[in-house]
């Protein structure tokens, strides 16, 4: 089975820190992803990442920013911490073998944010 | 441009059928998908439908496409307690060349009543 992890449940932090989510899958994923979770929002995607240093924005970019230096690592980063940036944040891979593997997404447990 | 809606919430007796309703706008997705996520828990697939089917079934879920009206529907047989989740629908969509998004919706909530 895949796994992907991340690596808090639970976080909270002070406006104006800076943030950094880690996220590690173990099946050698070409595609990962970071997306927030809000109530009557669904899922919004921030950034993903389609190859190691390799990274495109997605609908909400602003604000963060991320990196993948290795293949089973993707981080996201919260330049300076805002309290509209408290959310859920889900962490998710994909084989990336082209349509139909592309979107069969593995999701970590989510991290939340809190930012006081 | 992209939209994926669903209702927020739906309430079943245990053992009645429950059915999940979405509406999409991409007409162009190869490919349409059930999310589940349990309390505390990252998402989960459940199910797809490639879009030249109109139905597909897997023990107790059927997935319905109307292609034409853009609407997909999830029915669960016999819903237990342990259906209990927030379902997703997502549409993929080409973004940036050749990689594809999904798209989710808002997401709704199936409560199970014993």
């Amino acid at each position: 089975d895949v796994k992907v992890t991340q690596s808090s449940r639970y976080l909270v932090k002070r406006t104006g820190e800076k943030v950094f989510l880690e996220c590690v899958q173990d099946m050698d994923h070409e595609n990962m992803f970071w997306y927030r979770q809000d109530p009557g929002l669904g899922l919004r995607l921030i950034y993903f990442s389609y190859d190691v240093k390799m990274k495109e924005k997605g609908d909400i970019p602003e604000g963060y920013s991320v990196s993948r230096e290795k293949k089973e690592r993707f981080s996201l980063i919260l330049e300076s911490a805002s309290t509209n940036q408290t959310s859920m944040y889900l962490c998710a891979s994909s084989l990336g073998l082209g349509p139909g593997t592309n979107e069969k997404l593995f999701f970590g447990s989510g991290t939340q944010l809190s930012v006081l | 441009g992209e939209d994926v809606e669903q209702s927020l919430f739906l309430s079943v007796r245990e053992g009645d059928s429950s059915v999940i309703n979405c509406t999409y706008t991409d007409s162009s997705s190869t490919y349409l998908y059930w999310y589940k996520q349990e309390p505390g828990a990252g998402l989960q697939l459940l199910t797809y439908i490639f879009s030249n089917m109109d139905m597909k079934q897997d023990q107790r879920l059927t997935v319905l496409l109307n292609k034409k009206d853009k609407h997909l529907s999830l029915r669960i047989a016999d819903t237990q307690t342990g259906d209990s989740a927030i379902y997703f629908c997502a549409e993929s969509n080409k973004y940036g060349g050749a990689t594809n998004k999904l798209i989710f919706g808002t997401g709704t909530l199936l409560a199970v009543q014993p």
